[in-house]
């Protein structure tokens, strides 16, 4: 059975750091692109950035570049999403997502002072 | 950045079949598909179909995915109450070096 479960989300001040994980199991993690994608309350789905499966090529939307760092340990199944300067824009459930083999059940970050 | 296409909502009755649509480009759908993705409400995405049109292992044969040039569609046959929910479409493209979604479609039973 595929499963993906984020953790570290929470609240956090405007200009802060989280640092967000997905620890995979039940398909080839090493052989997968893998992404994190978030979806704001009462919002719809927005892609925030991906990595190839050895970590080679990464990509980010153009609001967190900069801010975020996407990366992974192939020898533990895990991903991780290094967020700083954190906005009020970017309150929002993140999910670990694999566009073949399925989606995690999301951590709710919120930006509040 | 610049999203894909779909209708806002879609009503059917029980047993009929819906088609749901998502439009693009040639830099994203035309050049390898849609994948897609359905959300009850307070539940988080459970994907239905990758890009290649292949269902996760659990989804049931009811779902179906095609393609057409630019367009996706997701065929729902024979429509249960458990349908009812928010619909997304996702493409890679090519020239944003980015993944985009629709803004999903609400489909009532």
């Amino acid at each position: 059975e595929v499963q993906l479960v984020e953790s570290g989300g929470g609240l956090v001040q405007p200009g802060g750091s989280l640092r967000l994980s997905c620890a995979a199991s039940g398909f080839s993690f090493s052989t997968s692109w893998m992404n994190w994608v978030r979806q704001a309350p009462g919002k719809g789905l927005e892609w925030v950035a991906n990595i190839k499966e050895d970590g080679s090529e990464i990509y980010y939307v153009d609001s967190v570049k900069g801010r975020f760092t996407i990366s992974r340990d192939n020898a533990k199944n895990s991903l991780s999403l290094q967020m700083d300067s954190l906005r009020a824009e970017d309150t929002a459930v993140y999910y670990c997502a694999n566009w073949n083999y399925g989606w995690g059940q999301g951590t709710l970050v919120t930006v509040s002072s | 950045q610049a999203g894909l296409t779909q209708p806002p909502s879609v009503s059917k009755g029980l047993g009929q079949t819906a088609t749901l649509t998502c439009t693009g480009d040639s830099n994203n759908i035309g050049l390898r598909g849609a994948a897609w993705l359905q959300q009850h409400q307070g539940h988080p995405p459970k994907l239905l179909s990758s890009r290649n049109n292949n269902r996760p292992s659990g989804i049931s044969e009811r779902f179906s995915a095609s393609r057409s040039r630019n367009t996706a569609s997701l065929t729902i046959t024979g429509l249960q109450p458990e349908d009812e929910a928010d619909y997304y479409c996702s493409a890679w493209d090519t020239r944003l070096s980015a993944w985009v979604f629709g803004g999903g479609t609400k489909l009532t039973v």
